[in-house]
């Protein structure tokens, strides 16, 4: 079974960092393009940050670039999300999610803009002063 | 990148068929097909339902069907039940190496 657990969440000041984990299981990781999804308290999803499966290569929404940085570890089968100089804008749920991965008389194809197929259940980041 | 255009909410009752629109642009919904569709229970991780416009996940019923037509893709969730009062969300591909999502649509299940 496909699973993906986010932890690494918790209360930060504006200006601080954290980095948060999503832990992969089920699958092999490193075929497999990952994003960052976030969505503040009572409010729609947003796309944070991509990478590439393939190799490596990043993705970034407007709001994350030059502060978030993704990064993967294949031999843990961990995604990261490096969060610096957090605003207050910035508190959300994080999920991870598992991009569609496509294979086609043998040849398989994974992309970030694909649809994300499996979603963890998410870690809680709070910026507060 | 602007948000996809959602209606906020829409409703039916069990047995009924309602549409949930999904508006971007020539640069996103309507000039890819890579349009997604999300169900979130309150409270829950987003549930893929429909990807590239109109395909089913394995294990997603086939009351959920997927559209679009120009700049403007459409869910529709045919049968309502009473589970599938949700907030569901549409996402495409922008074409800039991004991503963007609709604000939301909350549907309610008289």
């Amino acid at each position: 079974e496909v699973q993906l657990l986010e932890s690494g969440g918790g209360s930060v000041q504006p200006g601080g960092s954290l980095r948060v984990s999503c832990a992969a299981s089920g699958f092999t990781f490193s075929r497999y393009a990952m994003s960052w999804v976030r969505q503040a308290p009572g409010k729609g999803l947003e796309w944070v940050s991509a990478i590439s499966g393939s190799d490596g290569s990043t993705y970034y929404a407007d709001s994350a670039k030059g502060r978030f940085t993704i990064s993967r570890d294949n031999s843990k089968n961990t995604l990261y999300l490096q969060m610096n100089s957090l605003r207050a804008e910035d508190t959300a749920v994080y999920y991870c999610a598992q991009g569609r991965r496509y294979c086609t008389n043998g040849v398989c194809y994974q992309n970030y803009y694909y649809a994300m197929d499996v979603w963890g259940q998410g870690t809680t980041v709070t910026v507060f002063s | 990148q602007s948000a996809l255009a959602q209606p906020v909410s829409v409703s039916g009752s069990p047995g009924q068929s309602i549409t949930i629109s999904c508006t971007g642009t020539s640069s996103d919904v309507g000039a890819y097909n890579y349009v997604s569709w999300y169900q979130q229970h309150p409270g829950k991780a987003p549930k893929l339902m429909i990807y590239d416009v109109s395909n089913r996940p394995s294990g997603v019923s086939n009351r959920f069907s997927g559209s679009k037509s120009g700049n403007t893709a459409s869910l529709t969730i045919s049968g309502l039940q009473a589970e599938d009062e949700a907030d569901y969300y549409c996402s495409s591909y922008t074409g800039s190496n991004s991503l963007v999502f609709g604000g939301g649509t909350k549907l309610t299940v008289l």
